[in-house]
């Protein structure tokens, strides 16, 4: 149990446009995703924390307006992208908080490549 | 501020026993977290500490001391599959994961 669908899996686009990632919590409801990014050889980096049917909580330094984040239904939470840089090629990763016990799970991760 | 240390780097033997430790400062505390990441791939949960001791979890066993801010991993009968990065995670006050940088551990036949 308690699985995140993430997708995509990987992604190539050009610099200026847009990407969409979306995570689903399969056989759970997600009231809180965590969203991460992860540069080669280091720690993942906390960029926001979104909550169904409010605004997401960015961390000191994350552009807002740049990483677009909806979490509009208890299983469903994207992260956008937008006007994307080769400076943002990364490792995207969501994780939903579930159960009593603090558990987290990831999902599965996204390769961004921006060219 | 918060912190987590762990080594940058680890080399086991194949079939042999390898600890990881990992220290905490954290605001607050609500338990550690051990992860395995393997290159490429999201980091998938391998235990979760909250009391004083060791969980044992088949060949994995994960320790804590809450007095002394300190944790470790012990794998055991190492297998070559074991490569990857070990990442040791605390949860503060507010139920935000500290993250540590990882461990990657080489294992050699």
């Amino acid at each position: 149990g308690a699985v995140v669908s993430q997708h995509p899996s990987r992604v190539i686009c050009k610099s200026g446009t847009s990407v969409k990632i979306e995570c689903r919590s399969l056989d759970f409801q997600a009231t809180t995703m965590f969203w991460y990014r992860q540069f080669p050889k280091k720690s993942l980096m906390l960029m926001a924390t979104s909550n169904e049917g409010s605004k997401a909580t960015y961390e000191q330094g994350v552009e807002k307006d740049k990483f677009l984040i909806n979490h509009a239904s208890l299983t469903l939470s994207t992260l956008t992208v937008t006007s994307a840089h080769p400076e943002d090629s990364s490792f995207y990763i969501c994780s939903a908080r579930f159960g009593t016990d603090y558990g987290y799970t990831f999902g599965s991760g996204t390769r961004l490549t921006v060219v | 501020g918060q912190n987590i240390d762990q080594p940058t780097e680890m080399t086991a033997t194949e079939g042999a026993i390898v600890q990881i430790n990992c220290t905490y400062q954290t605001s607050g505390f609500n338990g550690l977290f051990w992860y395995q990441q393997h290159a490429g791939e999201a980091p998938t949960f391998l235990s979760y500490n909250v009391l004083d001791g060791l969980e044992e979890k088949g060949r994995f066993s994960s320790f804590l001391s809450r007095s002394k801010g300190y944790s470790y991993l012990l794998l055991k009968e190492l297998q070559m599959k074991d490569s990857a990065s070990y990442l040791c995670a605390a949860l503060d006050s507010n139920y935000q994961l500290i993250w540590g940088a990882g461990t990657k551990l080489i294992i050699k036949p």
